[in-house]
């Protein structure tokens, strides 16, 4: 079964600083899709960020980035000038091609201080 | 992207109840899922409601006890049955409008039982 692992419960930086999520994630499949959502307290969840693990390049949305390493099963969120709002939990999820379930990894939680 | 509306957004429940939460979506979608959030834990999927027939249930979640109806392609409801404490959760519904797409959330039902 296909597992998804984010080692940092929680972090917290500073406003306009630049801030990494890391995911790593176990699958024998080839195709698949990876996801950031984002939790605020509203309890939304809301998608921040989609990459297609055919696709080499690294998906952008803004100031959200992904640094996607097939090869090594990681999957990490670069969130740059960081903002007040980006305060949430974070989490990674999997999808297998043709399979509609999505596997949630365990969440991160983010504090942007002001 | 769809635009998926839960009711009720929280109930404070007694031991023994039962309690149907409503997940309705703005435009006819492929798939709908309910997802369970333990207090600061993960996204667990519950089951995927399937249009017409019987929900497909994840191990370790019984119809039983989370009976499922999709009776059209914009709407679903869970109910949780003869609840518990450890019942106190909350409660996502999500839909898929195409495959391959992300999924995208209600608000959640955030429960607590007494």
């Amino acid at each position: 079964a296909q597992t998804v692992t984010q080692s940092q419960p929680e972090m917290s930086v500073q406003e306009a600083e630049t801030v990494t999520l890391s995911c790593t994630y176990d699958t024998s499949e080839n195709n698949y899709y990876l996801f950031w959502y984002k939790q605020p307290p509203s309890r939304q969840m809301i998608l921040v960020i989609r990459q297609e693990a055919y696709k080499q390049q690294n998906a952008t949305e803004n100031r959200f980035s992904v640094n996607f390493q097939k090869a090594a099963k990681s999957f990490s969120l670069k969130i740059s000038d960081s903002q007040l709002g980006d305060t949430a939990m974070y989490f990674c999820a999997y999808q297998q091609q043709g399979a509609q379930k999505l596997v949630f990894g365990q969440g991160t939680r983010l504090t942007i201080n002001p | 992207s769809a635009v998926i509306s839960q009711k009720p957004s929280r109930d404070i429940c007694q031991r023994g109840t039962s309690l149907t939460i409503q997940c309705q979506v703005d435009s006819q979608v492929t798939m709908m899922f309910w997802y369970r959030q333990q207090p600061g834990q993960s996204l667990t999927l519950i089951a995927t409601a399937n249009q017409g027939s019987e929900a497909t249930y994840e191990s370790g979640f019984v119809i039983d006890k989370f009976p499922i109806s999709r009776p059209n392609l914009t709407f679903s409801t869970l109910t949780v049955s003869n609840m518990s404490p450890e019942d106190s959760s909350i409660y996502l519904c999500s839909a898929l409008t195409t495959y391959g797409e992300p999924q995208h959330f209600g608000d959640g039902t955030r429960l607590s039982i007494l």
